[in-house]
């Protein structure tokens, strides 16, 4: 069935460091990945998006590169602030509405 | 951006009690609306899929007839978790789709914490 993995549950990153957090999907029909932040007793946050048809995507001090022949997604998060600490969730989608989640790495950044 | 509500966004009950939530999209029309249940240090857990005027479809696994869904408007779903017991205690979050496509995007609410005492 489908699925989605994280390899890491937790990660730990001095402020200032660049931070990765990788994503593993099975589904190889999705053609859409989100990743989210989850800030405690809230909601998930939109960080960035990518489709199947890029491999790589940047934002404001984040990147998302996706790679289809291994089915890997990864989020990277140039200068890490004590403010990125929080939970970040992978989601995929693939032929419909739905979303499927990973299942979320907590990152916790020390000052 | 598209903002999502829900209300309340923390409610204890007892056992055997039923409690409402509610999802609002505040300044957009949601086509589709998410129900999604997170238990403490876990993912997000799609529970079903509702459309406005119909009926809800329930992910496997999930009891329909416990967890009623009602999509009467484009701007407000709600949850209905019916006979609630110490299980059902949970966070419960929406999501809302325009449905504009390629992308349907979906926006999240902020959560409803649900303790059953």
């Amino acid at each position: 069935g489908e699925s989605v993995g994280l390899h890491l549950p937790t990660l730990s990153v001095q402020e200032g460091d660049n931070s990765i957090i990788n994503c593993a999907y099975s589904n190889s029909a999705s053609d859409y990945f989100i990743w989210y932040k989850q800030e405690s007793g809230k909601g998930p946050q939109f960080i960035i998006d990518i489709r199947s048809n890029m491999d790589k995507r940047q934002g404001q001090r984040v990147t998302v590169l996706l790679n289809k022949t291994v089915k890997h997604l990864s989020l990277q998060i140039a200068a890490t602030q004590p403010g990125d600490s929080a939970v970040y969730f992978c989601a995929e989608s693939g032929g419909s509405e739905k979303l499927v989640f990973g299942k979320g790495t907590k990152l916790t950044v020390n000052p | 951006g598209a903002v999502v509500s829900q209300h309340p966004s923390w409610v204890i009950c007892k056992s055997g009690t039923s409690v409402k939530i509610e999802c609002r999209s505040l300044d957009f029309q949601a086509t589709t609306m998410f129900w999604y249940r997170q238990f403490p240090k876990q993912s997000l857990m799609l529970m079903a899929t509702s459309n406005e005027g119909s009926k809800a479809t329930y992910e496997q696994g999930v009891e329909k007839d416990k967890f009623l869904i009602n999509h009467a408007s484009l701007t407000l779903s709600t949850l209905t978790v019916t006979s609630a017991h110490p299980e059902d205690s949970s966070f419960y979050i929406c999501s809302a789709s325009s449905g504009a496509v390629p992308y349907n995007e979906q926006f999240f609410g902020p959560g409803t914490r649900l303790t059953v005492l």
